[in-house]
């Protein structure tokens, strides 16, 4: 069976304060690993995708990583908006998507 | 610009009731599928369509269904609303099956009383 989990639960970083979250995971074989994020209130939105170890993407402040137990989003300098929940899913043999519970974090000034 | 849109966004309903939570996507994805999201469980697959005619359950069926008669809409019944069935209910619609990422609704929040 498919496995995703998310740490730490929730997060606080002063503006700046760089720091990583994590997402570790088990999957008979794994087709994607999917970073979201979601505001309060909204549907989650897709951040980056990644399919196999090794592989990294950037989008602005934030970093996904992938390795072949778990997935890092590193956030560099986060500033107060990037605020959110974010959410590690995995497709694996099943073809759907297996979310992990999530990383609440909050950034102040 | 395509979108995916659910209504209602929220809905207060008594127990026993049979509700219909509707989502439309102008994405024309094959691909489409109902969540609901509830603390400490993260989103949990309701069920899912891989085309018109096509519906499949996911992992927390009991107690609803869906149909696709077209390719845009994916409505979700709760046939005898239950308590239990408070939570949020997220649509997402995506191209590919297993390696594209979902795109989701903005959600509806139901509440059984």
């Amino acid at each position: 069976e498919d496995q995703v989990t998310q740490s730490p639960e929730a997060l606080r970083l002063q503006e700046g304060e760089s720091s990583s979250l994590n997402c570790s995971y088990t999957v008979s074989g794994l087709r994607g690993l999917f970073w979201y994020r979601q505001d309060p209130g909204k549907g989650p939105e897709f951040l980056f995708t990644l399919y196999s170890a090794g592989e990294e993407k950037e989008k602005e402040r934030l970093k996904a990583t992938l390795t072949k137990k778990e997935s890092f989003l590193h956030i560099t300098a986060p500033k107060p908006e990037d605020s959110a929940t974010y959410l590690c899913a995995l497709s694996g043999t099943a073809s759907k998507l297996t979310f992990g519970t999530g990383t609440r974090l909050q950034v102040t000034l | 610009d395509a979108e995916i849109t659910q209504s209602p966004r929220h809905k207060i309903t008594e127990t026993g009731r049979q509700v219909t939570l509707a989502c439309h996507q102008t994405w024309n994805h094959n691909n489409m599928f109902w969540y609901r999201q509830d603390l400490g469980h993260g989103l949990r697959l309701i069920h899912y369509s891989y085309g018109v005619q096509d519906t499949n359950k996911g992992e927390v069926s009991d107690g609803y269904s869906v149909s696709r008669s077209n390719t845009e809409d994916l409505p979700l019944t709760l046939e005898s609303a239950a308590s239990s069935q408070t939570s949020v209910y997220f649509c997402a619609s995506s191209e590919r099956i297993e390696e594209d990422e979902q795109f989701f609704g903005p959600g509806t929040r139901l509440t059984v009383l």
